[in-house]
């Protein structure tokens, strides 16, 4: 079966600081991985995809996310935070035939000023 | 496009009671996903709807069922509520094509409380 570990439940970091938020995948077969933010109160909001057409994938707000096979790693970076970075961050991965999501436990994200 | 969007957006009910939550997708997406969201466990897949079928389902009880209509709206139900239903239900839609991975879209999910 699919999953993705999250390593960090809470991760801090000052303003400025490079964000570093950790995921794992288990797959037997080249998986397609998600990343998601949730600000308070809201829904999940997709930040970037991984779909094998590059390991190095760009997503909005200034977040990037490397997809290393030999690591079964795809984790999420940002070189600058910013205090608006502060939310929940999810990581995802979807089965083969596509229907069925598979989420991480989540990775609450603290900017301090 | 309008985004996918939930109603109720938050409900107190009491033990015992029953709730019906709804979710409608965005415009072409035909695959609509259900969540159950509480600080304790995270994310907890409910079960996934295509064309009116469900082709997945997630480890709860027969108290939480589900349906989708022809123009691929979709309702939840939780009957007999427990305290521990209190959570956020996030409804997701995607268009779905076989073999490809595309990207869920959420809602902003309902708030159920109950008492």
């Amino acid at each position: 079966a699919q999953s993705v570990t999250q390593l960090g439940s809470h991760v801090s970091v000052s303003e400025g600081a490079l964000v570093l938020l950790r995921c794992n995948y288990s797959s037997s077969v080249p998986p397609y991985l998600f990343w998601y933010v949730q600000y308070p109160n809201q829904g999940l909001q997709l930040l970037l995809k991984y779909t094998s057409a590059a390991t190095l994938v760009k997503g909005i707000n200034g977040f990037e996310a490397e997809f290393k096979k030999s690591e079964t790693s795809f984790h999420l970076t940002k070189p600058s935070a910013h205090m608006s970075d502060a939310a929940e961050y999810f990581c995802a991965v979807i089965t083969n035939t596509g229907n069925q999501f598979y989420f991480g436990t989540g990775t609450s994200l603290t900017v301090i000023p | 496009k309008a985004g996918v969007t939930q109603t109720p957006r938050y409900l107190i009910k009491t033990r015992g009671q029953q709730v019906t939550l709804s979710c409608s997708p965005i415009s072409g997406h035909r695959s609509v996903s259900w969540y159950q969201q509480t600080p304790g466990q995270g994310l907890q897949f409910l079960f996934e709807y295509f064309s009116e079928t469900q082709r997945n389902k997630g480890n709860f009880p027969g108290r939480f069922s589900g349906r989708q209509f022809s123009n691929s709206r979709s309702e939840m139900n939780v009957s007999t509520l427990e305290l521990g239903d209190s959570a956020l239900y996030l409804c997701a839609s995607s268009v779905f094509a076989a073999g490809v991975p595309y990207e869920q879209y959420f809602g902003p999910g309902t708030r159920l409380t109950v008492t």
